[in-house]
């Protein structure tokens, strides 16, 4: 167990839905970290907010926006979608000011399902 | 063409064999390799990462950066039935705009048999 927790874990929605998927991190951590995997694209970066600011962005598309709150929960909001945003979402989180390259603690994973 | 590419395997070996994954990229201006391991179910978790060539050892796992034939190996010595899993490789860059272009293999499937 990481420390990482992620809610839901699993759900399934309709194309053009809209839907939150939400992360807390570990005790301390003030970096959070977004990813997407699907079968045919693997593991993609989404996003990276240190405590509530942006701080890197990735692959994330426009329907796709995030934001890191005071408690450091952080919510990825996904909007449109599509049948090929269907894929496992996770959290991770780091400590201090972590980049990229930096050890990161993932959590579960949301699976989300658009049919 | 994907700018990482990893054969998905499975890779199957005894266990104590070494094993090698590798992965090869496109992209000259990634500065930054990284070895991800991803058991079932789970999330991904850091192995190891590198800025540049050569190699970088953490007890039983060696990091292999060529830049020149842009080629990233990870080996793993007396492989253990815990090292089953995916192990995906990353390249990246931090772009002049403070983009964060990181790309991942799809990821090679390693089962040591005991």
């Amino acid at each position: 167990d990481s420390g990482v927790t992620q809610t839901p874990k699993h759900l399934i929605t309709a194309t053009g839905q809209r839907v939150t998927l939400r992360c807390s991190p570990r005790s301390g951590d003030l970096s959070v970290y977004w990813y997407q995997q699907s079968l045919d694209q693997g593991l993609q970066f989404l996003i990276q907010y240190y405590n509530g600011e942006e701080r890197a962005k990735g692959n994330i598309l426009e329907r796709f926006s995030a934001q890191q709150f005071p408690d450091l929960h952080s919510e990825l909001n996904l909007s449109s979608l599509e049948l090929g945003d269907s894929a496992l979402y996770f959290c991770a989180s780091g400590p201090r000011d972590s980049t990229i390259t930096d050890t990161q603690y993932f959590g579960p994973g949301t699976r989300l399902t658009v049919l | 063409q994907k700018e990482v590419e990893q054969d998905p395997g499975p890779l199957s070996v005894p266990e104590g064999a070494i094993v090698s994954l590798n992965c090869t990229y496109s992209n000259s201006a990634f500065q930054y390799f990284m070895w991800y391991r991803q058991y079932s179910r789970k999330g991904p978790e850091l192995l190891m990462y590198t800025y540049s060539s050569g190699n970088k050892e953490d007890g039983r796992f060696t990091a292999q950066v060529d830049k020149s034939s842009k080629y990233i190996s990870l080996f793993i010595r007396d492989s253990q039935p815990s090292d089953s899993a995916t192990y995906l490789c990353a390249s990246g860059a931090t772009m002049n705009t403070g983009f964060q272009k990181l790309v991942f293999g799809t990821g090679t499937r390693l089962l040591v048999s005991p």
